[in-house]
């Protein structure tokens, strides 16, 4: 079992949906849980960070932690084709500064107008 | 906001040379910088970890011999591609992690380098 999975999709919804974007980890001792968005042939984007378990909200992004299972979700409300891109989760246990992120696939979003 | 360049964006070189690409964060201190590769559509794979003054971590697999990291300040980390070969050929993203916000880790736009 891979420490983190994202389904790749690609994902397709017209534009206006709103998205789900879940990724499931094996390990628990992550705390920390970040979404990255990254347009073709650009480096990701870092987009929101959460800590622990909650909600957190950015404009029309919302991104959300569950420990108990192991499960976290970024949604996009009124989808916008400029949305189209991959966007990565990652997550790490925190402390010393050389500590790597453990990335999840990517899943390629498409919101066709 | 936090910003982070590579330069150059991309290079073309012969099979032999070597190549050197810059990453340097602009507008803060990365006392801890990253080193990816990524093929069309799929994932990054870390390469190598670097810290502000010290040798670079590299993951299994990648050779430390070829693929050359220095980390000379807190703001500019450089990764040389030695003797490069075709299958060197990828998109190379570097990523620096802010020495005061840890959680916050910023990419740089990475650098596609063709090997003929």
């Amino acid at each position: 079992q891979k420490e983190v999975e994202q389904d790749p999709g690609p994902l397709s919804v017209p534009e206006g949906a709103i998205v789900s974007l879940n990724c499931t980890y094996s390990n628990s001792a992550f705390q920390y849980f970040m979404w990255y968005r990254q347009y073709s042939r650009k480096g990701p984007e870092l987009l929101m960070y959460t800590y622990s378990s909650g909600n957190k909200e950015d404009g029309r992004f919302t991104a959300q932690v569950d420990k108990s299972s192991k499960y976290i979700s970024l949604f996009i409300r009124d989808s916008q084709p400029s949305d189209s891109a991959t966007y990565l989760c990652a997550m790490s246990v925190g402390g010393n500064y050389g500590q790597n992120f453990v990335f999840g696939p990517g899943t390629r979003l498409s919101v066709l107008p | 906001g936090a910003v982070v360049s590579q330069h150059p964006s991309w290079v073309i070189c012969k099979s032999g040379t070597s190549v050197k690409i810059e990453c340097r964060s602009l507008d803060f201190q990365a006392t801890t910088m990253f080193w990816y590769r990524q093929f069309p559509k799929q994932s990054l794979m870390l390469m190598a970890t670097s810290n502000e003054g010290s040798k670079a971590t590299y993951e299994q697999g990648v050779e430390k011999d070829k693929f050359l990291i220095n980390h000379a300040s807190l703001t500019l980390s450089t990764l040389t591609v030695t003797s490069a070969h075709p299958e060197d050929s990828s998109f190379y993203i570097c990523s620096a992690r802010r020495t005061d916000y840890l959680y916050e880790q910023y990419f740089g736009p990475g650098t596609r380098l063709t090997v003929t």
